[in-house]
C-alpha cells in the first residue's frame, strides 16, 4: 500500500499557483518524497523530490513541513498543459527492496 | 539525451497467447523497472533489474518475468496471457537503484 495519501482531486485557475496537499505520516527518516505526475495516456513525468529542505526546480517548489510527515507541490503559474494526475510518492519496502508505490493521485484540472 | 523508448507503442493478442515488450534505458541509466496500469488498479510495480539482475519484485504471478541485458534495454514476457492483462505497461529507467526515474511512453496491450 502506498504510505501517502492525497486529495482526489482539484482545481485551479490559469496564471494562479496550483498547491497540491500530501500527508506522508509514516515516512521514516531517510525516506525521500517524490513527486511525478501523468498526463492522459503518457508515462509519468518526474517532477521533484526532497528529504527535509524546499526544494526548487525549473517545474516545481516542494515544501516538507518540519516533522516531515506532510509536504505541497507548488506549480507556481499554473497553466492548462499542467491538468495531470499528480503523485506523491514514498518507497515503501517490498520483497526485495525498496519500491515506488504509486497511490490514486490528485487530479489536477486547470482552468481557463 | 534521448529518453526512454518502449516497443512496441501497441499491441493486440488474443488469450493464451505470450507476449515480449521492450525497453531501452536512458543512455547511462543502469537500473529498469516495470509497470503495470489498469484503470481499476492504477499504477502497480512489476520489478526492478539492475546490472541484469532482479533485484525488486512485486506481488505479479509468475506468468510475469523479465530480463535484463549488457547494455541495460531490459524485456518483459507476459506468458498464457488472460483478458485482465489488458494494461498499458511501463518501463521506467533511472541511473542506480532508488533514483529518480524515468518513464517511457508505455506498451498498450489489449488481449481479446
Amino acid at each position: 500500500d502506498a504510505k501517502t495519501t492525497q486529495p482526489t482531486s482539484m482545481d485551479c485557475a490559469e496564471g494562479r499557483a496550483a498547491n497540491l496537499p500530501c500527508n506522508h505520516s509514516t515516512i521514516s527518516g531517510n525516506e525521500y518524497v517524490y513527486w511525478y505526475r501523468q498526463i492522459h495516456s503518457q508515462g509519468p513525468q518526474y517532477i521533484i523530490h526532497g528529504l527535509k529542505n524546499n526544494e526548487t526546480n525549473e517545474m516545481a517548489s516542494l515544501i516538507i513541513t518540519e516533522d516531515r510527515k506532510s509536504s505541497t507541490l507548488i506549480l507556481p503559474h499554473a497553466t492548462l498543459r499542467d491538468t495531470a494526475v499528480y503523485y506523491c510518492i514514498v518507497r515503501v519496502w517490498g520483497n526485495y527492496g525498496q519500491n515506488f508505490v504509486f497511490g490514486p493521485g490528485t487530479r489536477l484540472s486547470v482552468l481557463p | 539525451k534521448a529518453g526512454v523508448t518502449q516497443t512496441p507503442r501497441y499491441l493486440i493478442k488474443t488469450r493464451g497467447q505470450q507476449v515480449t515488450l521492450s525497453c531501452s534505458p536512458i543512455s547511462g541509466h543502469r537500473s529498469v523497472s516495470w509497470y503495470q496500469q489498469t484503470p481499476g488498479q492504477g499504477l502497480q510495480f512489476l520489478f526492478e533489474y539492475f546490472s541484469e539482475t532482479q533485484r525488486n519484485k512485486g506481488n505479479f504471478p509468475g506468468r510475469f518475468s523479465g530480463r535484463q541485458f549488457s547494455n541495460s534495454r531490459s524485456e518483459m514476457n507476459v506468458s498464457t496471457l488472460e483478458l485482465g492483462d489488458s494494461a498499458l505497461y511501463l518501463c521506467a529507467s533511472s541511473l542506480s537503484s532508488g533514483n529518480e526515474q524515468f518513464f517511457g511512453p508505455g506498451t498498450r496491450l489489449t488481449v481479446l
